[in-house]
């Protein structure tokens, strides 16, 4: 069981380019998060969700926009990737709807030039 | 709104017994979770607590007091590999699983 898997591990984009984030469970968990973590600022909520075809807002949601087609997969897209950027990116799961602990992916660093 | 704070960084003997502090200001406290995050990776879950108390996991034990909006996680017998940064983070009522998080501690282990 591999847990919660991302890709890529690390990517450096230039600025104004698209690009998807993947994020893959197999714990059949019902909620799935996406956090950023810069220095001094900690994790921080993008988006998130619930459940299979439910997505809402976290705390910085603002140039990112997600999808949650089916249980296992929650891709995050930066439609037009801009410096500000530049962080490390975690995904997260969890089982009941968001009731329990979340488990986190290995991130990727995403730098944008 | 919440406001989560911890202290910025720590420093404790191997060996030693280290105590790193949460305060919290919430709406509608459901919990609060505490994780340990090693250098490049990612955070993995250390301990939960939603009532009054102490809850004790081998080495590691975590405090709440939710009148005081504060809480504490215990580290004791330090070894060298409990260098990392240590999250706090609150969830509330009516918002899902959605965590708050701190912007953790850093806590070096010296010998």
């Amino acid at each position: 069981i591999a847990g919660i898997t991302q890709a890529p591990t690390s990517q450096i984009l230039a600025a104004g380019r698209r690009m998807t984030l993947r994020c893959t469970q197999d714990m059949r968990h019902n909620a799935m998060y996406w956090y950023r973590q810069d220095l001094g600022l900690g994790l921080r909520l993008i988006h998130y969700s619930n459940t299979a075809g439910t997505t809402g807002k976290g705390e910085v949601p603002d140039g990112y926009s997600v999808s949650r087609a089916n249980t296992d997969d929650f891709p995050l897209t930066l439609a037009s990737a801009v410096p500000s950027q530049t962080s490390v990116y975690f995904c997260a799961s969890s089982d009941s709807q968001g009731q329990d602990t979340q488990y986190f992916g290995p991130g990727t660093r995403l730098t944008v030039l | 709104g919440q406001n989560i704070d911890q202290p910025t960084e720590m420093t404790a003997t191997e060996g030693a017994i280290v105590q790193i502090n949460c305060t919290y200001q919430t709406s509608g406290f459901n919990g609060l979770f505490w994780y340990q995050q090693h250098a490049g990776e990612a955070p993995t879950f250390l301990s939960y607590n939603v009532l009054d108390g102490l809850e004790e996991k081998g080495r590691f034990s975590s405090f709440l007091s939710r009148s005081k909006g504060y809480s504490y996680l215990l580290l004791k017998e330090l070894q060298m590999k409990d260098s990392a940064s240590y999250l706090c983070a609150v969830r509330e009522h009516g918002q899902g699983g959605k965590l708050i998080f701190g912007q953790g501690t850093e806590l070096s282990v010296k010998p």
